[in-house]
């Protein structure tokens, strides 16, 4: 069956960086696109971004673009999430998901278990 | 990228109907036919139950339908149950490889 794992999650001060990872398992993970979503602590589901299968095209929501980039390591089976500038907003818990396969635009289906990041002073 | 629109909140008696609306635009919703809906449970992962607006996936009870009116999407949830009772979201795909979900319906069943 489908599993994602994330790690990388912690406590980082304003203006700092962190580096969030996906491991994924049970599916072959280079045919597929993968989101990364954020929830913040009590609030609702926010998308943040998208990577082809084959990592050739990324976006970004509004919210993050110019500060976080999403990478992918096929012969890892991993994404990553490198979110620089940190601010206290973007403190969430940050979920990846899969999206579709060979460039087709799905929403995403299954979802990893979450990773913190507080983002704090 | 406002969110899409839902009802904070929704209720309903065991073995009772409910539906819930995700309202969006013409740039989202409108426009293609990727609107899923999810479910989640507190300190949960969200669960896929619906996709591509009407579609379950394996495992998903029948109760649980989608449909789409124009810029809005809903879900029904039929002969509600005790753990029907959580968080849902739709989400639509907005162009351009981008996506949005909406604030979240809180279920209580009661």
């Amino acid at each position: 069956q489908v599993q994602l794992v994330e790690s990388g999650g912690g406590v980082v001060q304003p203006g700092g960086s962190l580096r969030l990872s996906c491991a994924a398992s049970g599916f072959i993970f280079s045919n597929h696109g993968m989101h990364w979503v954020r929830q913040a602590p009590g609030r609702g589901l926010e998308w943040v971004t998208y990577i082809h299968y084959d990592g050739s095209s990324k976006y970004y929501a509004e919210s993050v673009q110019g500060r976080f980039s999403i990478s992918r390591d096929n012969s890892k089976n991993t994404i990553y999430l490198q979110m620089n500038s940190l601010r206290t907003d973007d403190t969430a818990m940050y979920f990846c998901a899969r999206g579709g396969i060979f460039g087709v635009i799905r929403n995403p289906d299954s979802w990893g278990q979450g990773n913190l990041v507080t983002v704090a002073p | 990228q406002s969110a899409l629109t839902q009802p904070a909140s929704v209720s309903g008696s065991p073995g009772q109907s409910i539906t819930i609306s995700c309202t969006g635009t013409s740039s989202n919703i409108g426009s293609y036919n990727l609107v899923s809906w999810y479910q989640q449970h507190p300190g949960k992962a969200p669960k896929l139950f619906i996709y591509e607006g009407n579609k379950r996936p394996s495992g998903v009870s029948n109760r649980f339908s989608g449909s789409k009116s124009g810029n809005t999407a809903s879900l029904t949830i039929s002969g509600l149950q005790a753990e029907d009772e959580a968080d849902y979201y739709c989400c639509s795909y907005a162009g351009s490889s981008t996506w949005m979900f909406g604030g979240g319906t809180m279920l209580t069943v009661l």
